[in-house]
């Protein structure tokens, strides 16, 4: 069975303190790995898709990259906007859509 | 481009009771997932349809079952409401090929009394 462990489950960072998301994965055959951001009472909204490992992808003041076991989201010089929930999602052959989540990390960005 | 609109927004039911959720695609998107979110088991997958045909189920009890119309859109339905079911149900749309991404909507938040 897929199986997504997202570390730590909450975060607490000053304005600028750059940091890193983990997301552990176990799936047979990634398909692809999924970050999303989810505001408080609203749907999660899309940030990255990778592929296969070794891949990184960039926007704006976030950076995702993926191994055979694991990705990572770095936060550079966080602002108090990037606080939200981050989730972590993998797809495997043969689930049609399906995603499998992580519980995601709770991040708190302070002046 | 318009984004992915659920129906009702909020919703207040007694147990016992079923309730339909209502889900619109983005445009031209063929596939409609629906997810479960609660604080306990956080976002789990209940179906998937494509092309008015079911193409991927979780391990939900069969209370939970849904559709989806020759226009995409979708909806879910749960009968016999148990208070276990509140929750925030959320639907995503995708254009149904291998690794597309899916879009989320703002959700149904669910509460059963």
């Amino acid at each position: 069975e897929d199986q997504v462990t997202q570390s730590p489950e909450a975060l607490r960072l000053q304005e600028g303190e750059s940091s890193s998301l983990n997301c552990s994965y176990t799936v047979s055959g990634l398909r692809g790995l999924f970050w999303y951001r989810q505001d408080p009472g609203k749907g999660p909204e899309f940030l990255f898709t990778l592929y296969s490992a070794g891949e990184e992808k960039e926007k704006e003041r976030l950076k995702a990259t993926l191994t055979k076991k694991e990705s990572f989201l770095h936060i550079t010089a966080p602002k108090p906007e990037d606080s939200a929930t981050y989730l972590c999602a993998v797809q495997a052959p043969g689930g049609g859509n399906k995603l499998t989540f992580g519980t995601g990390t709770q991040l708190k960005v302070e002046l | 481009k318009a984004g992915v609109t659920q129906t009702p927004r909020y919703l207040i039911k007694t147990r016992g009771q079923q309730v339909t959720l209502s889900c619109s695609p983005i445009s031209g998107h063929r596939s409609v997932s629906w997810y479960q979110q609660t604080p306990g088991q956080g976002l789990q997958f209940l179906f998937e349809y494509f092309s008015e045909t079911q193409r991927n189920k979780g391990n939900f009890p069969g209370r939970f079952s849904g559709r989806q119309f020759s226009n995409s859109r979708s909806e879910m339905n749960v009968s016999t409401l148990e208070l276990g079911d509140s929750a925030l149900y959320l639907c995503a749309s995708s254009l149904g090929t291998r690794t597309d991404t899916q879009y989320f909507g703002p959700g149904t938040r669910l509460t059963v009394l």
